[in-house]
């Protein structure tokens, strides 16, 4: 297993346009998270997954924002009419339930700019 | 709301010790977490306590954890240039902003 992959590893989009990224986590994780990460900020969660149900939301997490983990492995973010203040680094992260002393293995993130 | 909290700062000498603070609000937390940035790397996860522990040591990492104040510090001894990097504490899905420890020679 070759880690968290998140593709693409930079996006750059237009105003407005809709931008969607992926995550695949380690196999034999069941738990999947979202982060956005700003420069100088630590990761804000966004969201996360256990399976495919999705139970938690961040509250500051827009409607333009929505994810799904389909079939319990890989999961998409999309961003719907993207803003300026919507660039960041989207971290992509997975955990094992039960094997909560392991933590989160982070994947590289996508750079995403709107310019 | 929820929060995690630390310094934005640290700057020690090479050899020295280093000790980054972090407060939490979550009591329900059953782990808590200390996780390393290095400059252009992805967030890697540096270790941890049980929320029933009130120090564990690995290496030259200590975890203190007092609970009745939800304060989590990290001491690192001899520190050496190679530590410097961010520094993220963390309960369930929260991070804090991180503290970028500097190592001067």
């Amino acid at each position: 297993d070759t880690g968290v992959s998140q593709d693409p590893r930079h996006k750059i989009t237009k105003r407005g346009q809709n931008v969607t990224f992926r995550c695949d986590p380690i196999s034999e994780h069941n738990r999947l998270y979202w982060y956005r990460q700003t420069l100088g900020q630590g990761p804000e969660f966004l969201t996360y997954f256990q399976n495919e149900a999705q139970l938690e939301k961040s509250r500051l997490l827009s409607d333009r924002f929505s994810a799904e983990r389909p079939k319990g492995s890989f999961s998409t973010l999309e961003i719907q009419r993207t803003e300026q203040g919507d660039s960041a680094m989207y971290l992509c992260a997975s955990s094992l339930q039960g094997g909560e002393n392991y933590g989160y293995t982070f994947g590289s993130g996508t750079r995403l700019t709107v310019v | 709301g929820e929060d995690v909290e630390q310094s934005l700062f640290l700057s020690v000498r090479e050899g020295d010790s280093s000790v980054i603070n972090c407060t939490y609000t979550d009591s329900s937390s059953t782990y808590l977490y200390w996780y390393k940035q290095e400059p252009g790397a992805g967030l890697q996860l540096l270790t941890y306590i049980f929320s029933n522990m009130d120090m564990k040591q690995d290496q030259r990492l200590t975890v203190l954890l007092n609970k009745k104040d939800k304060h989590l510090s990290l001491r690192i001894a001899d520190t050496q240039t190679g530590d410097s990097a961010i520094y993220f504490c963390a309960e369930k899905v929260r991070f804090g902003a991180g503290t970028r420890l500097t190592v001067k020679p």
